[in-house]
Parts: C-alpha cells; sequence; structure tokens
C-alpha cells in the first residue's frame, strides 16, 4: 500500500531564507505522481507543485522547488526566500499510476506546519 | 480560485441529521474526488466519481453516499451525523487536459453539535 511519510510536524524559519520540508513515500508502482499543497489557516488546499516518477528534472514553480529522489523515495519540498505569508500547513501527496489514467486518488501525508518569522 | 466551488462553506447540525454538500467542479474536469479532513484521521479519500459513475472508493462510511449529475457537479450526502463526523470536506477535481494537477475547492466545514 502507498503511504507518504512527513516526519517533520513544524519547521520555523526566517523571512528570507530557504526551508526545506521533508516527504518520504513507499509504494511498489513504477508510475506515480508526488504532488505538494499548502493549507492556509482559512483551510483552502492550495496545488503548488506536481513531480511524476518519470519526470527527469525536478519540478520547479517560482519560488517552489521539489528535490525528488527516486532511489531514496523522497521528495522534499524546498521554498526559496520565504515570506510571511508562506506560514501553512504543508502536505504532500501522491498518486499512483500514469497521469493520463487521469487523476487517482491521492494519499496524503500528516503535514508539516511552517512557521516564518520576521 | 481553484475554480472548484463548494457549497456551503459551513454547516452546523445535530447529531442524527442529515446533510448535503454541493461541488461544482472546474470547467471540464470530468472527475470528482471527496476528501475527508479531520483531526485524528486527517486526509482521507472517500470516494472518486468520472463522468457520472463511481470510479473508486476508499474509507466512505456506509451513512455517507455520493451522486455526480449530468451537468458534472456532486453531492456528498452524510446521514444519522455523528459527532465524530466533524470535519472539513473537500472536494477535488481533475480530468482536463494533462491529469498533473488537482485542484481543491475550499471546503465546506461541518460541525456536528
Amino acid at each position: 500500500a502507498q503511504k507518504i511519510t512527513q516526519t517533520q510536524p513544524g519547521m520555523f524559519v526566517q523571512e528570507k531564507e530557504a526551508v526545506t520540508l521533508d516527504c518520504t513515500y513507499d509504494t511498489s508502482d513504477q508510475s506515480y505522481g508526488l504532488f505538494w499543497y499548502k493549507q492556509p489557516s482559512s483551510g483552502e488546499m492550495i496545488f503548488l507543485i506536481y513531480q511524476g516518477s518519470y519526470d527527469e528534472q525536478n519540478a520547479t514553480e517560482g519560488r517552489y522547488s521539489l528535490n525528488f529522489q527516486k532511489a531514496r523515495k523522497s521528495a522534499n519540498l524546498v521554498i526559496s526566500a520565504s515570506q510571511l505569508g508562506d506560514s501553512a500547513m504543508y502536505f504532500c501527496a501522491m498518486r499512483e499510476g500514469p497521469w493520463y489514467t487521469g487523476f487517482q486518488k491521492l494519499v496524503f501525508g500528516t503535514g508539516t506546519r511552517l512557521l516564518v518569522s520576521p | 480560485d481553484s475554480g472548484v466551488t463548494q457549497t456551503p462553506k459551513h454547516l452546523i447540525t445535530a447529531t442524527g441529521q442529515r446533510v448535503t454538500l454541493r461541488c461544482s467542479p472546474r470547467s471540464g474536469d470530468l472527475s470528482v474526488y471527496w476528501y475527508q479532513q479531520s483531526l485524528d484521521q486527517g486526509l482521507q479519500f472517500l470516494i472518486q466519481y468520472y463522468n457520472g459513475e463511481e470510479r473508486a472508493k476508499g474509507n466512505i462510511l456506509e451513512r455517507f453516499s455520493a451522486q455526480q449529475f449530468p451537468d458534472l457537479h456532486s453531492e456528498l450526502n452524510l446521514s444519522s451525523l455523528e459527532l465524530g463526523d466533524s470535519a472539513l470536506y473537500f472536494c477535488a477535481s481533475s480530468g482536463g487536459a494533462g491529469g498533473t494537477e488537482a485542484f481543491f475547492g475550499q471546503g465546506t466545514r461541518l460541525t456536528v453539535v
């Protein structure tokens, strides 16, 4: 069964610094996708970044990058130049199966609460 | 704005009651997914519909049911509510071109008293 592990319940970072949020996954499938979502205190789930298992390059979206290490089964999120508005819960999630079959159910980790201080 | 619309945003109801949560997916998306987020269980997949048909089922209680209508909007029905059903219920949609993104609605916060 697929599983996502986020071992950092909370992380602190100062404004303008970079921070890495850890995510490891377990799956027996060869084709899968990894997602990161941000959940601010208002509750909505905001899609940040996606990495496919066959993507050779690490995904990047603005200040977000995904450090994908397939052999280690890790998909860490790196946020560069942290901002106060980055304070939120961050969830790593995995989808099994290739993307072209359509989106399948996501399995989520327990999340990491990030607090950015001035 | 993700393009996924959920109503209502907040719902307070008594134990034993029945409620209906509504979701309108992004334009062009054929799949709708329901998730439950609770303090003790975290984020859990409940059920998926694709173009009107049930596609996958997760940890959905028998007291809960869902459907997707011809216009692709979906409803999640929760009945015989218990205190433990209090949670944030999310709808997500996908199925447009790509499939490498999944967009969530803002959620419906259900409080059972």
